[in-house]
């Protein structure tokens, strides 16, 4: 049982350059979501979805892009990366609804630089 | 809108002390509440939650966290540190349940010294 995979686990841009961070899990969970962290600043929530075909903003959605076509896949978009996006971004998912195991399970974390 | 604020970023405890991890939030709600660990390198792990039905809440390693809503406080506690519970820190709210969108705190790095 894998969890939460995240690919890269390092990854560096230069400024402008576009990509694609992965987040597969095999729990079968309906709620995904994508955090970045920052020092001095905690998790910050970036999208999150509820289910396949839904998706929506957390607080630092700019610049970001996400789709939820399948239950299992749960990819994060930089459209044209900036500096102030270097830091490390963590995906997770969880169980919806009461009486569920209603955690967060972590991905290992990228860690991204721009340029 | 909700919020969270851990006091003081970093805490430094002798091994066999009381470790004691400030948390306060503001939530127009009965929140969910939660505390995740982060050991280095590593993603984050659930040690407990608040979800109403007890406002004392045991979680793993032998920490505990007390809801208190006249404070508006969320305090984890352990009584004897140990040195394995050297790492970083973070409450979390969520108004709603949704554990997908819960609302971090700054974090608190926890020092362990023998």
């Amino acid at each position: 049982n894998a969890g939460v995979t995240q690919t890269p686990k390092f990854q560096v841009l230069k400024t402008g350059q576009s990509m694609t961070l992965q987040c597969a899990q095999d729990m079968n969970h309906e709620y995904m979501s994508w955090y970045r962290q920052d020092p001095g600043m905690g998790l910050r929530l970036i999208h999150y979805s509820v289910g396949a075909g839904i998706t929506d903003q957390g607080e630092v959605p700019n610049g970001y892009n996400v789709s939820r076509s399948t239950t299992e896949d749960f990819p994060l978009r930089l459209l044209s990366a900036a500096p102030s996006q270097t830091s490390v971004y963590f995906c997770a998912s969880s169980y919806a609804g009461r009486g569920r195991d209603e955690k967060l399970f972590f991905g290992s974390g990228t860690q991204l630089s721009v340029l | 809108a909700q919020s969270v604020t851990q006091l003081g970023s970093h805490v430094s405890v002798s091994e066999g002390a009381l470790v004691l991890l400030r948390c306060n939030y503001s939530s127009s709600v009965p929140p969910y509440l939660f505390w995740y660990v982060q050991y280095p390198n590593q993603g984050l792990q659930l040690l407990l939650k608040y979800t109403s039905a007890a406002t004392l809440v045991k979680g793993i390693n032998g920490f505990e966290a007390e809801f208190k809503k006249s404070e508006t406080s969320f305090h984890l506690t352990k009584p004897s540190a140990h040195m394995s519970d050297a790492a970083e820190y973070f409450c979390a709210v969520s108004e709603t349940g949704n554990t997908g969108k819960l609302i971090f705190g700054q974090g608190t790095t926890l020092q362990v010294k023998p």
